[in-house]
């Protein structure tokens, strides 16, 4: 299994919900990442997971919650967001090696009314 | 600083044509570089990587990019242009950092194929 899941494909919430986005491999990776992805711009980096530790935090908002339950399963808690976060949430997972490439799930579409 | 710059947010080849898609590096030690592919409301997928050794990198659907020292380059061809080509092309360079490998990316060139 090389995939990379993720639910729910398009989630639709308002300023004042809760919602949770779950990313889950099976490749026996170490590292999980979440990015977000703005229309016609690259993927930045929100958090790193590695060996279920929070590593790396890219100064994201505390509106965005991550947690790594186990090494397959990701999630991302979401929280009074604003409409400017709305974008397409990308998972991904690798190996530990610097030369390991990423593998990407096919994203979560957000919008934030 | 390690980083990745694209040239050209656009490029447009006829079909059949040559691909090529620009990448320059930033780094002061050996990089280990990637191209993506994006089509349109999916995930990234790669295409190749460049971490040691050849510097001729073949990839899937016949991409290859060559890895110039030199020139601190890593651009992306294919001899002929297929319609199945059209999406968003990222590089992308990894680093280390004290928390973990972190991967940075171009600004990325959108191709689009004409019949």
């Amino acid at each position: 299994d090389t995939e990379v899941t993720q639910t729910p494909k398009h989630l639709v919430m308002g300023m004042t919900n809760k919602k949770s986005l779950k990313c889950e491999q099976h490749m026996g990776h170490r590292a999980m990442y979440w990015y977000k992805q703005k229309a016609k711009k690259p993927p930045e980096l929100m958090f790193v997971y590695s060996y279920e530790k929070l590593s790396i935090n890219e100064s994201v908002p505390s509106r965005f919650s991550p947690e790594c339950p186990n090494s397959s399963l990701l999630n991302l808690h979401l929280h009074a967001l604003q409409p400017e976060d709305s974008a397409l949430y990308l998972c991904a997972s690798s190996q530990e090696r610097i030369a390991d490439e990423q593998f990407f799930g096919p994203g979560t579409r957000l919008t934030v009314l | 600083a390690q980083s990745v710059t694209q040239l050209g947010s656009h490029v447009s080849v006829s079909e059949g044509a040559l691909v090529l898609l620009r990448c320059n590096y930033s780094s002061s030690v050996p990089p280990y570089l990637f191209w993506y592919v994006q089509y349109p409301n999916q995930g990234l997928q790669l295409l190749l990587k460049y971490t040691t050794g050849a510097t001729l990198v073949k990839g899937i659907n016949g991409f290859e990019a060559e890895f110039k020292k030199s020139e601190t380059s890593f651009h992306l061809t294919k001899p002929s242009a297929h319609m199945s080509d059209a999406a968003e092309y990222f590089c992308a360079v990894r680093i280390s950092t004290g928390g973990g490998n972190k991967l940075t990316f171009g600004t990325g060139t959108q191709l689009k194929v004409e019949l």
